[in-house]
């Protein structure tokens, strides 16, 4: 089994809103992890988008913050981004993945992301 | 944000043969610091973490070392399985941020 698999649209219309969700439901939601987002295009490689951890800390890259929002679902072991008015620039292959977080009892892991899902690709395009 | 620069952007070499990636961070990021594998159509995979230590099931012919900002990741004896991409990564600040990768590739 997938630990982490992501679903959403494949295509997007330029100024409209990436949705993508990720089913976490292999893993445990405990409050020991973090939950982001990290995108991959041919140009900027691997870029972080963003944590989310749901005792309330969230942690957005600057390049993207502003448009962007990651929320999760517990009771239905999903997580969620949400990023705003994209562009041809936020094409690219869209992946889910854990880390841990610190002062816990993942804190050996915080920063390190594993594991991920296969990632989806999400065009922007008219 | 901390900016990590990997070369060589392609490494040539033949299975048997030893690889040795670099990466340099423009900042101090301490061992907090690590490198992941991707191959075509999958998601980058866990090797290396806090500079030296292999992530779990990571076989003992890689290896990672750190100087200043220098970071290194060494395998010993190339297998088949080995010819990837390969790219850094630093945890030390938000954002966190990855190097531009390198290629290996069979020779």
């Amino acid at each position: 089994q997938v630990p982490l698999q992501e679903s959403g649209p494949r295509l997007v219309k330029p100024s409209e809103t990436l949705s993508l969700t990720c089913d976490v439901s292999a893993l445990s939601m405990n409050s020991d992890y973090y939950w982001a987002w990290i995108r991959q295009t041919p140009g900027k490689g691997l870029e972080w988008i963003g944590s989310f951890c749901h005792i309330g800390n969230t942690h957005y890259n600057p390049s993207v913050e502003g448009r962007v929002t990651i929320s999760l679902d517990t009771s239905k072991n999903h997580l969620f981004l949400s990023l705003t008015s994209v562009t041809a620039a936020d094409t690219a292959v869209y992946y889910c993945a854990r880390h841990g977080r610190p002062y816990s009892g993942s804190g050996s892991s915080y920063g390190w992301f594993d594991p991920w899902g296969q990632g989806t690709l999400a065009t922007v395009s008219s | 944000e901390i900016v990590l620069t990997q070369s060589p952007a392609t490494l040539s070499l033949s299975p048997g043969e030893g690889a040795t990636l670099s990466c340099r961070a423009s900042e101090n990021v301490g061992r907090q610091f690590a490198w992941y594998q991707q191959k075509p159509g999958q998601a980058p995979r866990l090797l290396i973490i806090d500079a030296s230590n292999r992530a779990t099931g990571i076989p003992a012919r890689f290896s990672g070392s750190v100087s200043g900002t220098d970071f290194t990741l060494t395998i010993s004896s190339l297998e088949p399985e080995d010819f990837a991409v390969y790219y850094c990564q630093q945890r030390y600040n938000w954002p966190f941020t990855f190097g531009q990768g390198t290629r290996l590739e069979i020779k």
